[in-house]
């Protein structure tokens, strides 16, 4: 079973660009998630989607980024303009649904290391 | 507010020592969930273990052994007779009922096994 994919592994662009990172997650998981880690820091959640539904977006850092997950299946996470700050590594975990309790493991992936300058 | 500390920037030891991760959580749920996860050089997180509130047994698996105490809200992991291999970042992670299915990490311990 192929496990959670991310693509670009890496992105270099310049401020005031746009960026969209993919993420496949494990076939027939209903939940995916994005995190986000900054240089040197934790981990931090950005949104979770229960199959093409935004469950919980409070980790949005502002209107600049836009996730979407139609269908369903993949899900995009589109940075416009992007900022020096958004420079970081942009993580995807996915879960199934019969297991979409919060006790249970997120499968993550090799995450997007996007770098803004 | 859920908060997760590894005061553990990086640790180095030589292969065949002992070595321990520190992980100290706050929470106010009495319900809640911690995590390891290991990041090696291929950048996917991997899943360790998870043990929840109610479960404050401590758990090994093979080299692996993780030490959670309530009374001082740790959940410390050890790697006995490390290996260059076990050389990656851990990250310790709370999620809780009620709380989505969020997690909330700490900051990581870069883990270097030398020979």
């Amino acid at each position: 079973e192929a496990g959670v994919t991310q693509f670009p592994s890496h992105s270099v662009i310049e401020k005031g660009q746009t960026v969209t990172l993919r993420c496949d997650p494990i076939s027939g998981h209903d939940n995916l998630y994005w995190y986000r880690r900054v240089m040197g820091k934790e981990i931090k959640f950005l949104l979770h989607f229960v199959k093409e539904s935004k469950q919980d977006e409070s980790g949005m850092p502002n209107n600049r980024f836009l996730a979407e997950r139609t269908g369903g299946t993949y899900s995009t996470l589109k940075v416009q303009p992007a900022e020096l700050e958004d420079s970081g590594v942009y993580f995807c975990a996915s879960s199934p649904a019969r297991l979409a309790g919060p006790s249970y493991e997120q499968y993550f992936g090799p995450g997007t290391r996007l770098t803004v300058t | 507010a859920q908060k997760v500390t590894q005061a553990q920037t990086e640790i180095s030891v030589v292969e065949k020592e002992d070595v321990t991760l520190d992980c100290v959580y706050e929470t106010r749920d009495t319900t809640y969930y911690l995590f390891w996860y290991k990041q090696p050089p291929s950048g996917e997180l991997v899943f360790l273990i998870r043990r929840n509130s109610f479960d404050e047994q401590n758990e090994i698996s093979g080299r692996y052994s993780w030490n959670f105490q309530k009374s001082t809200s740790s959940f410390n992991f050890t790697i006995t007779a490390s290996q260059v291999v076990d050389s990656a970042v851990y990250f310790c992670a709370l999620t809780f009922t009620g709380g989505g299915n969020k997690l909330t990490f700490g900051t990581g311990t870069q883990l270097k096994v030398e020979l």
